[in-house]
């Protein structure tokens, strides 16, 4: 199996911070990488697909890039929307497999 | 609109059955492979089940091997998970998905296994 390893798994940040959170696999698993904002008690929205494609209707400020094993999503100007916990997901290979979460909390 | 709509989720005894499903408009789901992940209480996000566009194919996470039965009906836009001999763990949200590069997902339903 695909472990995803992501980290911080919690990070506290000002509104305007930048902010970057990565992802490292197992293996390789070229750019089939996804991620994902989720909110308390709502479902996950995906933000990037194949590891830098902006999903859309989201907002330029959020960045995606890595190819390989190695990770990184990057929002550039925290807002105060933008306190979640964020997802990375492999779908390269079964069985499909996420990042533990990073939780961006407010500082 | 493309839009996810999940049904069936409730309270079921351990080694009960409940049958989830799924219902898709806005987008061509008979081309694509759907999936289930599921949340459970506090934790973390975690893939169960996916089907490809004919149902031809299916895969499962060895957690509910055995247990779970992934199917669609394209005709009907539907996609179902059949969960039999449910256990504690298996208390979570479940989600269905559209394949990552269109990202898609449902608003989840609410599966508690409990005595």
């Amino acid at each position: 199996d695909i472990q995803m390893t992501q980290s911080p798994s919690s990070l506290s940040a000002s509104v305007g911070d930048r902010v970057t959170i990565t992802c490292r696999a197992s293996q390789g698993i070229s750019n089939n990488l996804a991620w994902f904002q989720q909110k308390p008690g709502k479902a996950p929205r995906s933000l990037i697909s194949a590891a830098s494609s902006l999903q859309s209707g989201v907002p330029s400020k959020f960045s995606g890039s890595g190819s390989g094993t190695d990770f990184t999503l990057t929002i550039s100007s925290l807002q105060p929307e933008d306190f979640a916990t964020y997802y990375c997901h492999q779908y390269n290979a079964y069985p499909l497999t996420f990042g533990g979460g990073t939780k961006v909390e407010i500082k | 609109e493309e839009q996810l709509l999940e049904s069936g989720g409730g309270l079921v005894q351990p080694g009960g059955s409940l049958r989830l499903s799924c219902a898709a408009s806005g987008f061509t789901f008979g081309s694509n492979t759907m999936k289930w992940v599921r949340q459970a209480p506090g934790k973390g996000l975690e893939w169960v089940s996916s089907i490809s566009g004919s149902g031809g194919n299916t895969y499962y996470a060895d957690s509910v091997k055995g247990r779970f039965t992934i199917s669609r009906d394209n005709s009907k836009n539907t996609l179902y998970l059949q969960m039999d001999s449910l256990r504690a763990e298996d208390t979570a949200v479940y989600f269905c998905a559209s394949p990552s590069r269109m990202g898609y997902w449902g608003q989840g339903t609410l599966v508690t296994v409990s005595s």
